[in-house]
């Protein structure tokens, strides 16, 4: 077990539909990240959010967005979805910027039909 | 071209072999070298990570970083069926902490 849980763990949403995705950090991580896993395929990164501001982001369009809270917990949304969008969704938590204990979620399964 | 390049296999080994996974990379800014494993339905799980050149072991793991060469490898020990995972390369940079992952290779040690 990391202490990173995600919720919820599968969902099927329609074309054109809003999502939201959410991710509990392990205690103590300050620093969040998101990372999208299409099938055969290697995680893809999303963003970065470091005390509730965004540090980074990857080659995404803005319809992907997200968030994190005081206690450091943080949402991906992700409007008008799009059937390229089906993929398993994967949230990091670290206790600093530099990645090197990052610490993954179980993911979320997000199919959209 | 891909920053980080993974064959995606898959690699299929008997139990007790001695496999070798390898990743090549483009970003000569790239500092620290991480490897995960990720089992089936599940999210990937840090088995080791090192920082530029040089082997580290742990267990029946060893990472080895060739920067010159913009190669590294994992090596696993008296392989078990419990190893059978995709095995995920991963790499970053001290001043940007996003993760750049290889595509990740299917391993299946059969008993």
């Amino acid at each position: 077990e990391t202490g990173v849980t995600q919720s919820p763990t599968h969902l099927i949403k329609t074309r054109g539909q809003q999502v939201t995705l959410r991710c509990s950090s392990q205690s103590g991580h300050n620093t969040v990240s998101w990372y999208q896993q299409a099938l055969g395929q290697g995680p893809q990164f999303i963003f970065q959010y470091y005390r509730e501001e965004e540090n980074g982001r990857g080659n995404f369009p803005p319809r992907f967005s997200g968030l994190q809270f005081p206690n450091y917990s943080s949402e991906l949304n992700v409007n008008a979805l799009e059937l390229d969008d089906s993929a398993l969704y994967l949230c990091a938590s670290s206790p600093h910027l530099e990645n090197t204990e990052a610490f993954f979620g179980q993911g979320t399964r997000l199919t959209v039909v | 071209q891909k920053e980080v390049e993974q064959d995606p296999g898959p690699l299929s080994v008997p139990e007790g072999a001695i496999v070798s996974l390898n990743c090549t990379y483009s970003n000569s800014a790239f500092q620290y070298f991480m490897w995960y494993r990720q089992y089936s339905r599940k999210g990937p799980e840090l088995l080791m990570y090192t920082y530029s050149s040089g082997n580290k072991e742990d267990g029946r793991f060893t990472a080895q970083v060739d920067k010159s060469s913009k190669y590294i490898s994992l090596f696993i020990r008296d392989s078990q069926p419990s190893d059978s995972a995709t095995y995920l390369c991963a790499m970053f940079t001290a001043s940007y902490g996003k993760l750049t992952f290889g595509q990740g290779t299917i391993l299946t040690v059969h008993p």
